[in-house]
């Protein structure tokens, strides 16, 4: 599976818009791109997942570049419980026989 | 609630010690998949089994074994414990053909 890079850390004010990048420039045709969060300690957390076009659901929205080798995960209005830490991971085929390989991911920290 | 169960929520133990964490899926999700995540290396991947058949591995030591039984639950067993041993450890499971991964609320096993 294709590695990522993501910022370690990144600030947002509540209420604004948080805009979380990853960068994944090998990423082979056939692999997707999930976005989990993990709220201190507590499981990982299923947000969003795309292959080449952008995606939306209720808790946030997924924007893929056209060459794929990059993407940015936007929560529209972060609240105080958006803070967590964020993992981009790019994986073969959307079926659920795979496991997830984490990286170190995107500390969030939503201020008030 | 993602609807994964794991018990129990902390362990301590001694080292040289065998623990086993156990595992309920979410109702009918035929996958489940066991991570470790420590300070040093974040969330690891161990092992993934599918309808009671080891389906991949990955970092697992060879001190750890799982297994899933007819009605899908999971154990991980855990023998000769050592201090680096001490971690949480999650699991996961998802249906045949979801994409998403939905994570138990983990076991913390402490390890003295």
């Amino acid at each position: 599976d294709a590695k990522t890079t993501q910022p370690t850390s990144m600030d947002c004010a509540e209420g604004r818009a948080a805009n979380l990048p990853c960068n994944h420039s090998t990423i082979s045709g056939n692999e997707y791109v999930y976005w989990y969060r993990q709220i201190h300690s507590q499981g990982p957390q299923y947000i969003i997942h795309g292959l080449k076009n952008n995606e939306t659901n209720e808790m946030a929205s997924l924007i893929i570049t056209e060459d794929r080798k990059s993407s940015t995960l936007i929560l529209p209005h972060a609240t105080l419980r958006d803070t967590a830490v964020y993992y981009c991971i790019v994986r073969r085929n959307g079926g659920s026989q795979g496991n997830l390989i984490f990286g170190k991911g995107t500390k969030l920290s939503v201020k008030p | 609630d993602s609807g994964v169960t794991q018990t129990p929520k902390h362990l301590i133990t001694a080292t040289g010690q065998r623990v086993t964490l156990r595992c309920s899926p979410r109702s009918g999700d035929l996958s489940v998949y066991w991570y470790q995540q420590s300070l040093d290396q974040g969330l690891q991947f161990l092992i993934q089994y599918y309808n009671g058949e080891e389906r991949a591995k990955g970092n697992i030591l060879e001190r750890f074994s799982a297994q899933q039984f007819p009605d899908l639950h999971s154990e991980l067993n855990l023998s000769s414990l050592e201090l680096g041993d001490s971690a949480l450890y999650f699991c996961a499971s998802s249906d045949r053909d979801s994409n998403e991964q939905f994570f138990g609320p983990g076991t913390r096993l402490t390890v003295l």
